[in-house]
């Protein structure tokens, strides 16, 4: 039981290159997640997908588009690479609406961009 | 606005102290987690505190939730050098499928 994966582990982009994170769960979890983490800023929301065939903005959606490709696959795409999206990405799972919601994180992945 | 403040957001202190870090919200939200981040790894749940008057524990860890006052505390205990991580508290708004995260408060326990 792997939890929640995440591929790359480490990128570095030129500006305006763009690239796909991709996260995958195995614990049958309704809900996924994209955040970012920037120095003392906590997380920040960037997409969700609450079930299967949906996706909603989260708080910094901007220059982000997000698939959720089937129940395990959740991934990320930025489509022109900027220094300010410079940051570690986590994406995350839970039960949907539960009150056993607790979100369960992959590894993150760390960005650079240049 | 929805707010989550933690308190302090830097703390350094000897093994075998007490001391609690604060959180507090600006909704309402009868849900609050607790998360903990070694340096450079991911978030590792702790707690999930569900209603007014809530308190859970766990070794050396006690987090308890005040809902009225809008406000979760974690207390460590005679605190361990292994305790040493950045603590999150996260706040589900009622009104919100959204989590709305803390900024962290960094915990160094000196032997």
């Amino acid at each position: 039981n792997a939890g929640v994966t995440q591929t790359p582990k480490f990128q570095v982009l030129k500006t305006g290159q763009s690239m796909t994170l991709q996260c995958a769960q195995d614990m049958n979890h309704n809900s996924m997640y994209w955040y970012r983490q920037d120095p003392g800023m906590g997380l920040r929301l960037i997409y969700y997908s609450a079930s299967e065939g949906t996706t909603d903005k989260g708080e910094v959606p901007n220059g982000y588009n997000v698939s959720r490709l089937n129940k395990r696959e959740f991934s990320l795409r930025l489509e022109s690479a900027a220094p300010s999206q410079t940051s570690v990405y986590f994406c995350a799972s839970s039960v949907y609406l539960s009150s056993s919601d607790t979100q369960y994180f992959g590894p993150g992945t760390r960005l650079t961009v240049l | 606005e929805l707010k989550v403040e933690q308190n302090p957001l830097f703390l350094s202190m000897q093994e075998g102290k007490n001391y609690t870090i604060y959180c507090n919200y600006s909704t309402t939200s009868d849900r609050l987690y607790w998360y903990r981040q070694d340096p450079g790894k991911s978030l590792e749940s702790l707690f999930v505190l569900l209603s007014n008057g809530a308190v859970k524990q766990e070794g050396r860890l006690m987090a308890s939730l005040d809902t009225k006052a809008r406000l979760s505390t974690l207390h460590i205990t005679a605190a361990v050098h292994d305790l040493s991580a950045t603590y999150f508290c996260a706040v589900r708004p009622d009104s919100n499928y959204q989590l709305i995260w803390g900024a962290g408060t960094k915990l160094i326990i000196k032997p």
